[in-house]
C-alpha cells in the first residue's frame, strides 16, 4: 500500500471547518483514499474513502487532487467532539491474503478543537 | 442498527486463565475481524472471516482462536492468558468487497496479571 504522509497536529475553532491533509505522492492507480479518526479511548471510526472525483457524506467532505498525489478531509463546522486522531489510509478496494485485509494506521494528525 | 457491537467493556484475567470476548454485528456484513491495539501503537490483525464457515489468520494469531458459525457473530477466544495479551481489542466489520471500509466496535480493554 502507498505510504501517506500527515501533519502530527493541527488547532481548528469550534464552529470552522478544519482541513486536514494528506500527502500520497506514491498512490497506485487502483488504490483508494480512505479516512479514519479514532477518539481518545474509543474503536477507530471510518469517515469517507474515494478514488478520485470529491466525496462528501454527512461527516465530511473528501478533496482528491486531479493528479491524486494529495487529499484533504474537510469537517465543516468542527466540535469539540470531532477532537481526534486522523488517519489518511491508501489502499485497494479488495484484496488476497492475510496482509492485505488489514488496515495500517500511520502516525495520523491529532486534531485538537478549540472552544 | 446497533452497529458493531463487544462484551465485555473490561475484564481483568489471571495469568492462565481463559476467557471469549463476543463480537456481534447487525449490518449483514460478510467480513468481520479482530484486532489488538496495545498502548500509543497502531492496529495489529489477529484473525479474519470472510463469511460463516471460513476463518483465517492475521499477523499475531498466536494465542487465540476464533470461530464464525454465523454471519452475525465472531467470538474470539484466550486460551491461558499471558500478561503479553494485555491490550484493548477491537472487532470489526466491512461489506464485502470493500476491506478498507471497516465499521469497528467499542472494544474490550483486557488486563492480565
Amino acid at each position: 500500500d502507498a505510504k501517506t504522509t500527515q501533519p502530527t497536529s493541527m488547532d481548528c475553532a469550534e464552529g470552522r471547518a478544519a482541513n486536514l491533509p494528506c500527502n500520497h505522492s506514491t498512490i497506485s492507480g487502483n488504490e483508494y483514499v480512505y479516512w479514519y479518526r479514532q477518539i481518545h479511548s474509543q474503536g477507530p471510526q471510518y469517515i469517507i474513502h474515494g478514488l478520485k472525483n470529491n466525496e462528501t457524506n454527512e461527516m465530511a467532505s473528501l478533496i482528491i487532487t486531479e493528479d491524486r498525489k494529495s487529499s484533504t478531509l474537510i469537517l465543516p463546522h468542527a466540535t469539540l467532539r470531532d477532537t481526534a486522531v486522523y488517519y489518511c489510509i491508501v489502499r485497494p478496494l479488495g484484496g488476497s491474503g492475510a496482509g492485505s485485509y488489514q488496515l495500517t494506521f500511520g502516525k495520523g494528525t491529532k486534531l485538537s478543537v478549540i472552544p | 442498527n446497533a452497529g458493531v457491537t463487544q462484551t465485555p467493556k473490561f475484564r481483568i484475567l489471571k495469568i492462565g486463565q481463559s476467557m471469549t470476548l463476543q463480537c456481534t454485528q447487525d449490518m449483514n456484513h460478510n467480513y468481520m475481524y479482530w484486532y489488538r491495539q496495545d498502548p500509543g501503537m497502531g492496529l495489529k490483525l489477529i484473525y479474519y472471516s470472510v463469511g460463516a464457515g471460513i476463518t483465517d489468520k492475521g499477523e499475531v494469531p498466536n494465542g487465540y482462536n476464533v470461530s464464525r458459525s454465523t454471519t452475525e457473530d465472531f467470538p474470539l477466544r484466550l486460551e491461558l492468558a499471558a500478561p503479553s495479551q494485555t491490550s484493548v481489542y477491537f472487532c470489526a466489520s466491512t461489506p464485502s468487497g470493500n476491506i478498507g471500509e471497516q465499521y469497528f466496535g467499542p472494544g474490550t480493554r483486557l488486563t492480565v496479571t
